[in-house]
């Protein structure tokens, strides 16, 4: 596509729930990224995929966050169990290949009540 | 992880320099010094990048100091369209993880 697609762009959920949370990444882009930020904070990384090679995950914040990636296509963020801290704006991105410019999504707003 | 340093706000008037400073002292060898700023409720946008020389392009300039230790953001004559959230931001050259700084946020007065 055009640019880098997110949904759902808004997400409303109770306590305990789980939440998926997709990603779209510009076509021939490798590497993808998520990031979270919360109201009113900077951007805090979560994880980073490039190609085959195994994920970064060092800043995923807790194991009921999950992330997967089909090859250099989709990728799915996973809360399961969503808490009140999990409300923020969830954002992906993903770097040209040459430049490495980061190309955001719009991001997905996720309000765990 | 080199980190990055910006003062939480700055005011500039419209049509006004604006120079946007940032301090990554721990800044390595490989680390690019890139640039993005947030709207109202969008994601960031890219601004501009560089590894040691000052770049220029359409929306703005970057100076690199020769230490590499601090960079500033320059807009040579602010809009009110760039009232945002400029984060500073380096890209590990090893690793490629962007690491985001504070960000600063700009106000631009009519």
């Amino acid at each position: 596509g055009a640019g880098v697609s997110q949904s759902p762009s808004n997400k409303v959920t109770e306590k305990g729930k789980d939440v998926e949370l997709r990603c779209d990444p510009i076509s021939g882009h490798t590497a993808l990224y998520w990031y979270r930020q919360r109201l009113g904070q900077g951007l805090e990384f979560l994880i980073y995929f490039q190609g085959n090679s195994a994920p970064d995950k060092s800043g995923l914040p807790s194991d009921r966050f999950s992330a997967e990636r089909t090859g250099e296509s989709v990728s799915t963020l996973t809360i399961q169990r969503t808490q009140q801290e999990d409300s923020a704006v969830y954002l992906c991105a993903s770097p040209g290949p040459n430049t490495g410019e980061l190309f955001f999504g719009e991001g997905s707003r996720l309000t765990v009540l | 992880d080199a980190k990055t340093t910006q003062p939480n706000s700055m005011e500039s008037n419209e049509e006004e320099p604006v120079h946007l400073p940032c301090n990554h002292s721990t800044i390595s060898g490989t680390d690019y010094i890139h640039w993005y700023r947030q709207l109202p409720s969008q994601g960031p946008e890219y601004v501009i990048h560089g590894l040691t020389s000052n770049v220029n392009n359409r929306m703005a300039s970057l100076a690199i100091a020769e230490d590499r230790k601090s960079s500033t953001l320059i807009l040579h004559r602010a809009t009110l369209r760039d009232a945002a959230v400029y984060y500073c931001i380096l890209r590990d050259g090893g690793t490629y993880k962007y690491i985001f700084g504070t960000g600063t946020r700009l106000k631009v007065l009519a």
